[in-house]
């Protein structure tokens, strides 16, 4: 079956530190995978998306960047973190051309 | 573009009451409908989907329903319990095969 990790589970980083979130699938080959972010309270915000190594598309401009040096790894980061990066931050992957999304744990980012 | 709203919550509710959490959809043709669950702490859960009009889509007690003339997928049950307190996000996904989110609902269920 199929799993999906994400790591860390928490972390409190201070305002300007570097970020790197990584997300891991077992289990499947050539996922799709997405980053979410969930802001305290609100819906959840499409950040990135991946078809395949190397391939991501930005949803929206900010400071945060994605990677997929690996087929089933797929990794968020930023050179300078902002106090507004702070939420709940999930990965999810999909078999390509089928709908349904399966989340990973998540990641909760305090900025301070 | 594509868009889900759903009811502001939150929706508090006794042990054994009847739930209804309204979702309504605005779309470009005739997309699949999700709900998600998020407990506390946690990440996302399917709940249930469908994926055509008049679709029912079901899983633990819940129920919902595509509903192509109202352009709605309100989740049901008939008797919820303490254990189903969580965020309820409904969802459709778009051409792209990218999911569009509503706000989510928060229920509490009190014994």
């Amino acid at each position: 079956s199929q799993t999906i990790h994400q790591w860390p589970a928490t972390l409190v980083q201070p305002v300007g530190s570097p970020l790197s979130l990584e997300c891991t699938v077992e289990g499947t080959s050539n996922p799709n995978l997405y980053w979410y972010r969930q802001a305290a309270g609100r819906g959840l915000q499409l950040l990135f998306y991946s078809v395949g190594i190397g391939q991501i598309s930005s949803e929206v401009p900010q400071n945060l960047s994605a990677s997929r040096p690996q087929d089933r790894q797929f990794i968020l980061s930023s050179k300078k973190l902002l106090l507004s990066d702070s939420g709940f931050y999930l990965c999810a992957w999909s078999v390509v051309n089928q709908e349904t999304q399966y989340f990973g744990p998540g990641t909760r980012l305090l900025v301070l | 573009g594509d868009s889900v709203t759903q009811m502001e919550g939150p929706v508090t509710l006794s042990e054994e009451a009847f739930l209804t959490i309204n979702c309504t959809y605005t779309a470009t043709g005739y997309p699949s409908l999700f709900w998600y669950v998020q407990y506390p702490g946690e990440g996302l859960q399917l709940l249930l989907k469908a994926t055509k009009a008049d679709d029912k889509g079901s899983n633990k007690g819940f129920e919902a329903t595509y509903r192509k003339e109202t352009t709605s997928f309100h989740l049901e049950k008939g008797s919820v319990q303490v254990s189903d307190s969580a965020v309820y996000f409904c969802a459709l996904v778009d051409s792209s095969y990218k999911l569009i989110f509503g706000s989510g609902t928060r229920l509490l269920v009190r014994p």
